[in-house]
């Protein structure tokens, strides 16, 4: 089974601070994805990666940052932790290529608080 | 991006089967229709995915309609272990592949 992992269940930071959080896949997927959720806005994509060292942004990338340095691992970073970044932050995977088939796994993700 | 509208709540009792419809009127011709679902405290998970003709699978099945506007997941016999919210999503090129995600159905499961 695919496993795709997530450094933390739960964080509290507070405003100003450098925040990472990592995700983990073993699955040799090429694809590797950041979302936030909030209440009612269901799942709103950050930035994905296809490869080592590639990135694209997503729909809300600002105040956000990614790093892909090898396969299996993608950090998402906030700079400077603000409170309206409060949320569920999910990882996800997947195989690469064209097509539409592929589906996406998902970690359990991270519920960060900032204060 | 194609859209999609799911009620935003249902209920069934336990061990009867549901529909939960998804109508995606906006849907172009290679649009995949995909299917997730978010068990409480948890990641999404894929469900299903289809794109012109009914798809069975383990957890499943999916009805798409004759001219793709809408689709409907059925779970022939759902136990509260079902209870999640359910995601419709249409897959497209134009998206660069993405997943574009909506508010998804919230399924209570009666026992």
């Amino acid at each position: 089974d695919v496993k795709v992992t997530q450094s933390s269940r739960y964080l509290v930071k507070r405003t100003g601070e450098k925040v990472f959080l990592e995700c983990v896949q073993d699955m040799d997927h090429e694809n590797m994805f950041w979302y936030r959720q909030d209440p009612g806005l269901g799942l709103r994509l950050i930035y994905f990666s296809y490869d080592v060292k590639m990135k694209e942004k997503g729909d809300i990338p600002e105040g956000y940052s990614v790093s892909r340095e090898k396969k299996e691992r993608f950090s998402l970073i906030l700079e400077s932790a603000s409170t309206n970044q409060t949320s569920m932050y999910l990882c996800a995977s997947s195989l690469a290529g064209g097509s539409l088939t592929y589906e996406q796994y998902f970690g359990p993700g991270t519920r960060l608080t900032v204060t | 991006d194609a859209k999609t509208t799911q009620p935003n709540s249902m209920e069934s009792n336990e061990e009867e089967p549901v529909h939960l419809p998804c109508n995606h009127s906006t849907i172009s011709g290679t649009d995949y229709i995909h299917w997730y679902r978010q068990l409480p405290s948890q990641g999404p998970e894929y469900v299903i995915h289809g794109l012109t003709s009914n798809v069975n699978n383990r957890m499943a099945s999916l009805a798409i309609a004759e001219d793709r506007k809408s689709s409907t997941l059925i779970l022939h016999r759902a136990t509260l272990r079902d209870a999640a919210v359910y995601y419709c999503i249409l897959r497209s090129m134009d998206s660069n592949y993405q997943l574009i995600w909506g508010a998804g159905t919230k399924l209570i499961i009666k026992p």
